[in-house]
């Protein structure tokens, strides 16, 4: 069972480049998210999806898409990399149960460097 | 966005010490609280979900409360040990949504 896997784990961009960053969970969790991680500001939600062919905004989207095709995976597209968005990446995913008592599961992260 | 706060924000301990840290949160719309262990280079691993206004879990020698009238849970780690070291993150759950605070780093000091 791989549970989050992330790919790739680290990843080196020029400015302007666009690249996508993958994600895929083998758990039949309706809901994925990605997260950012900068030093002293925590984890920030970018997107996060409660289904197949449902998106939405989370607190800091501007500069990302992302869509959600099937339940197993979603990626995450940098469309235009800026330095800004040189940050620790996070993909979570968890039953979607109204419950709020299943945790996330996390991959092991992206480390992404835009020069 | 809902607002979650941990305090201290970093803390060192010597071995053997016991030590706890403070996760405050809006008590409305609550469902759950949440908290997870960051070790430096790997990702998050959930320690405890907690539902009820006090409730107690206890996994080996860290133990955590919630009250969720006030709005706060609390941490322990008994005993302290140098593979304690991490951040510590607490996490808000509204029905579908996480929000995490920005953590406690701990530092357990042989």
């Amino acid at each position: 069972n791989a549970g989050v896997t992330q790919t790739p784990k680290f990843q080196v961009l020029k400015t302007g480049q666009s690249m996508t960053l993958q994600c895929a969970q083998d758990m039949n969790h309706e809901y994925m998210s990605w997260y950012r991680q900068d030093p002293g500001m925590g984890l920030r939600l970018i997107h996060y999806s409660v289904g197949a062919g449902i998106t939405d905004q989370g607190e800091v989207p501007n500069g990302y898409n992302v869509s959600r095709s099937t339940t197993e995976d979603f990626p995450l597209r940098l469309l235009s990399a800026a330095p800004s968005q040189t940050s620790v990446y996070f993909c979570a995913s968890s039953p979607l149960t109204g419950t709020g008592v299943y945790g996330y599961t996390f991959g092991s992260g992206t480390r992404l460097t835009v020069v | 966005i809902l607002n979650v706060e941990q305090s201290p924000q970093s803390l060192h301990v010597q071995e053997g010490d016991s030590t706890n840290f403070t996760c405050s949160f809006p008590s409305s719309n609550f469902y759950a609280l949440h908290w997870y262990r960051w070790e430096t280079a790997k990702s998050p691993e959930a320690l405890f979900v907690m539902t009820l206004n006090g409730d107690e879990k206890k996994k080996g020698r860290i133990s955590a409360t919630l009250n969720t009238k006030e709005g706060y849970s609390y941490l322990y780690i008994k005993g302290s040990q140098p593979e304690d070291s991490a951040t510590y993150l607490c996490a808000r759950n509204t029905g579908n949504q996480f929000y995490f605070g920005t953590g406690t780093s701990l530092t357990v000091i042989p």
